[in-house]
């Protein structure tokens, strides 16, 4: 199975900051690779997939980049809005599907 | 406007059953790809299971293969989840979640969900 690991686990930013989450896979999985945005008390929302594509109404400050095992998620400058914790997900062994454990962002 | 909205969680105790259903609207159902995700408490995403269009393709994690069920209802605009021998780390919520790839089976969730709560205790 397809393992993602993700670092850091938690992050601490100021508003305005450039932050970089990364997303590592155990083996390739080409551009299989999406990234998730979860609220406190609130599902999962799309942000990022096949790496670089962004989702529809999502602000351009959210970036995703990388290919085979490694991948970044950058955010250009943090708004109030962005706290919050970030999964990677792979979809390249379907049916099977497999999230990274999540990074925690949270405010400086 | 896309809408899931989940029921059937419950306080179940351990070793036995509960059907979860997800009521669908807003878009073609019986054109996408549906699956279960769920998040212990205070954990993060696991993803449960996932259905094809027409359930030709189905898939399980190791952690619930054999004791889990998905299906659909495309007459129905419903997808449903049995859960048999449930444990104490199955509690969890239970998210529904729409795949984007229309007649496809892609893996990615573009519409999510409120939830629905499991919590397997004696």
């Amino acid at each position: 199975d397809i393992q993602m690991t993700q670092s850091p686990s938690s992050l601490s930013a100021s508003v305005g900051d450039r932050v970089t989450i990364t997303c590592r896979a155990s083996q390739s999985i080409s551009s299989y690779l999406n990234w998730f945005q979860q609220r406190p008390g609130k599902a999962p929302k799309l942000l990022i997939y096949a790496v670089s594509g962004l989702q529809s109404g999502v602000p351009s400050r959210f970036s995703g980049s990388g290919s085979g095992t490694d991948f970044t998620l950058t955010i250009s400058s943090l708004q109030p809005e962005d706290f919050a914790t970030y999964y990677c997900q792979q979809s390249y062994s379907t049916p099977k599907i497999t999230f990274g454990q999540g990074t925690r962002l949270e405010i400086k | 406007e896309v809408q899931l909205v989940e029921s059937g969680g419950g306080l179940v105790q351990p070793g036995r059953s509960l059907r979860l259903s997800c009521a669908a609207s807003g878009f073609t159902f019986d054109e996408y790809a549906m699956h279960w995700v769920r998040q212990a408490p205070g954990k993060g995403l696991e993803w449960v299971s996932g259905i094809n269009w027409n359930s030709g393709t189905i898939g399980y994690a190791d952690s619930v293969k054999g004791r889990f069920t998905v299906s659909r209802d495309n007459a129905k605009n419903s997808l449903y989840l049995q859960m048999n021998s449930l444990r104490a780390e199955d509690t969890a919520l239970y998210y529904c979640a729409k795949d984007w790839h229309i007649y496809g089976y892609g893996g990615t969730f573009d519409n999510w969900g409120q939830g629905t709560l499991v919590t397997v205790s004696s």
